[in-house]
């Protein structure tokens, strides 16, 4: 099937600092991809749906300023965290569509983020 | 507002014994529906979708889900568990002409006693 791979699968930074995550279809383009958030424990929230060549749509309650997401390629998203603070300690998780409105939802490994 | 509930947050089987995972959905009308299984470090795979028609799909792996509309539910069996199925388990609904964005249930994560 289709490859969705994100990178890093796992960071660790300072608070304040910025962190960039990366998504990749690997075989396929994707003009949308989806990023989601996902505590411990709990399910996974959608934080915004990422369009190539244009801005990203965020959910309600979703900082646009605090996660910036760039969707400048059809097999390249990516998601930062800007000015982490340990609160956005998460698991990270995008997703994209491959062959159409109906086809297949395929998911990255996730980006676990820690901020100290 | 659309809701996904799995009732059992954790659940444990025997290997060999029969499963099934319950999701409930909350909608005005039928929702897109579909099952993800989570493996530490892995990303979530899908196991089977509903879209329309036979209400009984089937999916990987030897997993089965059946859809029914007068309980909005759309639980996932399978017969025979295998230590390998242990995992975390979503249950997930999409809205017709939502724009593709899907609502996860919070999960069941499956322990497999050998």
């Amino acid at each position: 099937g289709a490859v969705v791979s994100q990178h890093p699968s796992w960071v660790i930074c300072k608070s304040g600092t910025s962190v960039k995550i990366e998504c990749r279809s690997l075989d396929f383009q994707a003009t949308t991809m989806f990023w989601y958030r996902q505590f411990p424990k709990q399910s996974l929230m959608l934080m915004a749906t990422s369009n190539e060549g244009s801005k990203a749509t965020y959910e309600q309650g979703v900082e646009k300023d605090k996660f910036l997401i760039n969707h400048a390629s059809l097999t390249l998203s990516t998601l930062t965290v800007t000015s982490a603070h340990p609160e956005d300690s998460s698991f990270y998780i995008c997703s994209a569509r491959f062959g159409g409105n109906t086809g297949e939802l395929f998911f990255g490994e996730g980006s676990r983020l820690t901020v100290l | 507002a659309q809701s996904v509930t799995q009732p059992d947050i954790h659940i444990t089987v025997s290997e060999g014994a029969s499963l099934e995972l319950r999701c409930n959905y909350s909608y005005g009308a039928t929702p897109y529906l579909f099952w993800y299984v989570q493996s530490p470090g892995q990303g979530l795979q899908l196991l089977l979708k509903y879209f329309s028609g036979d209400t009984l799909v089937q999916g990987i792996k030897g997993f089965e889900a059946e859809f029914k509309r007068s309980q909005s539910s759309f639980n996932l069996r399978k017969p025979s568990v295998h230590w390998s199925d242990a995992a975390e388990y979503f249950c997930a609904v999409e809205l017709t002409g939502g724009g593709n964005k899907l609502t996860f249930g919070t999960g069941t994560q499956l322990k497999v006693e050998l």
